[in-house]
């Protein structure tokens, strides 16, 4: 079992749409959580850091409950840009490694 | 802003032949991080790098090492080249007065092995 859970996909939205992506986690020793944004054949690019308390930049609400070990991301009024694999990304206690899920494809159509 | 820099950008070599990957950190980063992407798969942690010593390790095989240098850069040697190392190789760097876990991500290295 993979230590960082996600629904593969592919998710097709119509553009304005909200999508919302689950990630569960399986070490409880995960200290930090991320989500990262990855287009084709190109590099993780940081989201967003996400906090106990949830989080909000612009569009994008990133929520994590540690209890249950899940982290969520909300994409509200999705743009055609917002096309890409979703990463969730945890970063174990006493590690500097990040532990990346196997991603969400996202595609937004017109 | 600058980015981490990874040279080259496209390698093709035979199996069994060496190749060297550099990696030059953001400016003022003091931390490196090596990354491997297979067709398909998600980045899998190699190794890291905190003030030129070694701070954490993944599954590096053998055949491969890494060092970083005075300039903070960074090279992965990867030896006795397989047909499976072909991937995207990733360098990513932090700094500790940021988010020290904030990693950045360079644009990779695609490694083909023929």
């Amino acid at each position: 079992r993979k230590e960082v859970e996600q629904d593969p996909g592919p998710f097709n939205v119509p553009e304005g749409a909200t999508v919302a992506f689950n990630c569960t986690y399986s070490n409880s020793a995960s200290q930090s959580f991320f989500w990262y944004r990855q287009d084709c054949r190109k590099e993780p690019k940081l989201l967003m850091s996400v906090y106990s308390s949830g989080n909000e930049d612009g569009r994008f609400t990133a929520q994590l409950n540690r209890a249950s070990q899940y982290i969520s991301l909300l994409i509200r009024d999705s743009k055609l840009s917002d096309s890409a694999t979703y990463l969730c990304v945890v970063r174990d206690t006493g590690r500097r490694a990040l532990t990346f899920g196997s991603g969400t494809r996202l595609q937004v159509q017109p | 802003a600058a980015g981490v820099i990874q040279s080259p950008r496209h390698l093709i070599k035979e199996k069994r032949e060496t190749a060297t990957l550099k990696c030059y950190p953001i400016p003022r980063h003091d931390t490196v991080y090596w990354y491997q992407q297979g067709p398909g798969q998600d980045p899998q942690f190699l190794i890291s790098f905190y003030e030129k010593m070694q701070s954490d390790k993944g599954s590096i095989p053998d055949r491969f090492s890494a060092q970083q240098f005075s300039d903070y850069h960074s090279e992965l040697n990867m030896s006795s080249l397989e047909l499976g190392d072909s991937a995207l190789y990733f360098c990513a760097s932090s700094n500790p007065w940021g988010s020290p876990d904030t990693q950045y991500f360079g644009p990779g290295t695609r490694l083909t092995v023929l």
